[in-house]
């Protein structure tokens, strides 16, 4: 079985400040790892993706994200936050061996203040 | 990427009505996906739509209830049934990316009220 676990539904930074959203996995193989963002009234947008060709992932819009297989963590981080990262994050897992079917984390509500 | 495109975008409907959502993209695709994200909540898979072949559903959704056509590949509908007002949600419609890594591109939702 594989799931994929956001570890907080609210983040709140202040613009310029570095951003932190935690997700951790669990799959019996070698997963396929996702961050989408979902703006307001909008659809999902892939940020980045992890394929097992590099641990350190560089997305779009200055987000990235690592994967750490010994902590079974894909955390997406940006080190500077603006105003128009505020939207919902939602971490996604295949896992590996085989499957196309996408699992949804809970989703991160990112709330960036002035 | 795919370019997706939903109609219609939003929608408010009477209950015990049935309303059909289209999907179209703008290239042709072997895989398309139907989810549904309830308010405040995450994508559930409702199912999996195959040109060709009768579509493939999640547990806890039944073909007559959210009936799917998938005639090419670039089109497909998905039509909710006798609704209530538990089906309003935000209905996606997305394609396999044809990767290697299996990622999905996703329309822009259709959000539907139903009173």
């Amino acid at each position: 079985a594989q799931s994929v676990t956001q570890l907080d539904s609210h983040v709140s930074v202040s613009e310029g400040t570095p951003v932190l959203l935690r997700c951790n996995y669990s799959s019996s193989y070698s997963p396929s790892l996702f961050w989408y963002v979902q703006h307001p009234n909008k659809g999902l947008q892939l940020l980045l993706k992890y394929t097992s060709a590099a641990t350190l992932v560089k997305g779009i819009n200055g987000f990235e994200a690592e994967f750490k297989k010994s902590e079974t963590s894909f955390h997406l981080t940006k080190p500077s936050a603006h105003m128009s990262d505020a939207a919902e994050y939602f971490c996604v897992v295949i896992p590996g061996g085989g499957g196309n079917k996408l699992t949804f984390g809970t989703g991160t509500q990112l709330k960036v203040e002035l | 990427s795919a370019v997706i495109s939903q109609k219609p975008s939003r929608d408010i409907c009477q209950r015990g009505t049935s309303l059909t959502i289209q999907c179209q993209v703008d290239s042709q695709v072997t895989m398309m996906f139907w989810y549904r994200q309830q308010p405040g909540q995450s994508l559930t898979l409702i199912a999996t739509a195959n040109q060709g072949s009768e579509a493939t559903y999640e547990s806890g959704f039944v073909i007559d209830k959210f009936p799917i056509s998938r005639p090419n590949l670039t089109f497909s509908t998905l039509t909710v049934s006798n609704m209530s007002p538990e089906d309003s949600s935000i209905y996606l419609c997305s394609v396999d990316g044809q990767g290697p890594y299996n990622e999905q591109f996703f329309g822009p939702g259709t959000r539907l009220t139903v009173l």
